[in-house]
């Protein structure tokens, strides 16, 4: 069965504390991996897709990479403004996409 | 451009009872998916609707339905419904079918349903 697990559950990190989050997954025919920021009471906003291992994405502060069996998302020197849930996501080529339960990132001035 | 809107955003119901939500996707968008989500299990997928066929669907009851309209526009029905059901209810819409999307999907801010 397909599994997404995401780690930490939570982080707290203060202003300017570089960290990585982990998405593991085991999926059939992985078609792409996602990650979503979610902000409370709103909808997932995209991020990356990632297709193969060895691929990365860049935006702003965030940094993806993928491997056979996980995704990182590196936080560089993270502001307030970055706190959020992050979520990892897998489709198969089914087209069932499969989310992972989140890290929460708290970042502090 | 408008994005994703769900109506209603937020209701109130009790067991037995049924719920019609609402979805109407970005212009264009021919791919409306659907997802509960709650803080025990996260974000599920519902179902994935295309040029009104229903491509995909998740690990849930049949009590849990859905229909896509000509115009792209979306419902989903929860059929008697039990504590829980209460979840956010979230779409999204892309403008390909989700096997072939590049996984940018445009999510509403979702419909929060309380059951008592």
């Amino acid at each position: 069965e397909d599994q997404v697990t995401q780690s930490p559950e939570a982080l707290r990190l203060q202003e300017g504390e570089s960290s990585s989050l982990n998405c593991s997954y085991t999926v059939s025919g992985l078609r792409g991996l996602f990650w979503y920021r979610q902000d409370p009471g709103k909808g997932p906003e995209f991020l990356f897709t990632l297709y193969s291992a060895g691929e990365e994405k860049e935006k702003e502060r965030l940094k993806a990479t993928l491997t056979k069996k996980e995704s990182f998302l590196h936080i560089t020197a993270p502001k307030p403004e970055d706190s959020a849930t992050y979520l990892c996501a897998v489709t198969d080529s089914w087209g069932k996409l499969q989310f992972g339960a989140g890290t929460q990132v708290v970042v502090t001035p | 451009k408008a994005g994703v809107t769900q109506t209603p955003r937020y209701l109130i119901k009790t067991r037995g009872q049924q719920v019609t939500l609402s979805c109407s996707p970005i212009s264009g968008h021919r791919s409306v998916s659907w997802y509960q989500q709650t803080p025990g299990q996260g974000l599920q997928f519902l179902f994935e609707y295309f040029s009104e066929t229903q491509r995909n669907k998740g690990n849930f009851p049949g009590r849990f339905s859905g229909r896509q309209f000509s115009n792209s526009r979306s419902e989903m029905n929860v059929s008697t419904l039990e504590l829980g059901d209460s979840a956010l209810y979230l779409c999204a819409s892309s403008f390909a079918t989700l096997g072939l999307s590049t996984g940018e999907l445009f999510f509403g801010e979702g419909s929060r349903l309380t059951v008592l």
